[in-house]
């Protein structure tokens, strides 16, 4: 399957809930990022976070990364009807510095 | 800054046809990568250059695709002939020389008849 999987497909809130979004990946990495993807739109970088990294935050953001178990997790906390979209998470092999994406979870998060 | 420029926006075109996609990157971002993204196959990376060279082509579909870098500042996939499985839209994204986070352009969305 492909590198770079995402948990749920999709995920439907309310608007100050918590959404978590899943990814797992097969290959060693040097780092994995999570980006967004408003429809219609280009992607945009969220957050980077290294192999050797286990948890990073940025503003409502908080992504976790499980080397062992090969996952990593995105958490938006108190979500905004502006935070509907897609999200995807990429993988940096070792072997090269090609992004690779998953499939992406589309959140809806209902006002 | 005014972002990953990608030219044009849309395009319609009929099976056979030649379609240019232009790409301008990020000034004094030296890395530049084609992606396609489609509803069946999601994000895919098509080719991608360092320094103008390219350095991985091992996604392109086809000998259909065809991607060149003149210089630091342009980048051009052609498909000849187009077929209508190449309805897409298609990214284009470029990286600093010392980083990790690519900005992507705002993608030209092909549709072949």
């Amino acid at each position: 399957s492909q590198q770079g999987e995402e948990d749920p497909q999709a995920l439907s809130i309310q608007e100050g809930e918590n959404a978590t979004m899943n990814c797992s990946y097969k290959t060693s990495i040097n780092n994995l990022q999570w980006y967004r993807q408003n429809s219609g739109r280009g992607l945009v970088h969220l957050i980077l976070i290294r192999s050797n990294e286990r948890e990073k935050h940025s503003g409502r953001l908080r992504v976790t990364l499980d080397t062992s178990k090969k996952s990593s997790s995105l958490l938006i906390t108190a979500s905004r009807a502006a935070d509907t979209a897609s999200y995807f998470c990429a993988t940096e092999e070792t072997s090269g510095s090609r992004l690779t994406f998953g499939e992406g979870t589309q959140l809806t998060v209902n006002p | 800054d005014a972002g990953v420029i990608q030219s044009p926006r849309h395009e319609v075109t009929e099976m056979g046809q030649e379609v240019t996609l232009r790409c301008k990157p990020i000034s004094g971002h030296n890395s530049l990568f084609w992606y396609r993204q489609t509803m069946m196959r999601g994000l895919e990376l098509l080719i991608y250059f360092n320094n103008n060279v390219p350095i991985d082509d091992s996604g392109m579909p086809e000998d259909r695709f065809s991607a060149k870098m003149p210089n630091a500042s342009f980048s051009t996939l052609k498909i000849q002939p187009s077929e209508p499985r190449d309805s897409a839209v298609y990214f284009c994204a470029s990286r600093r020389p010392v980083g990790e986070t690519q900005y992507f352009g705002p993608g030209t969305r092909l549709l072949v008849l």
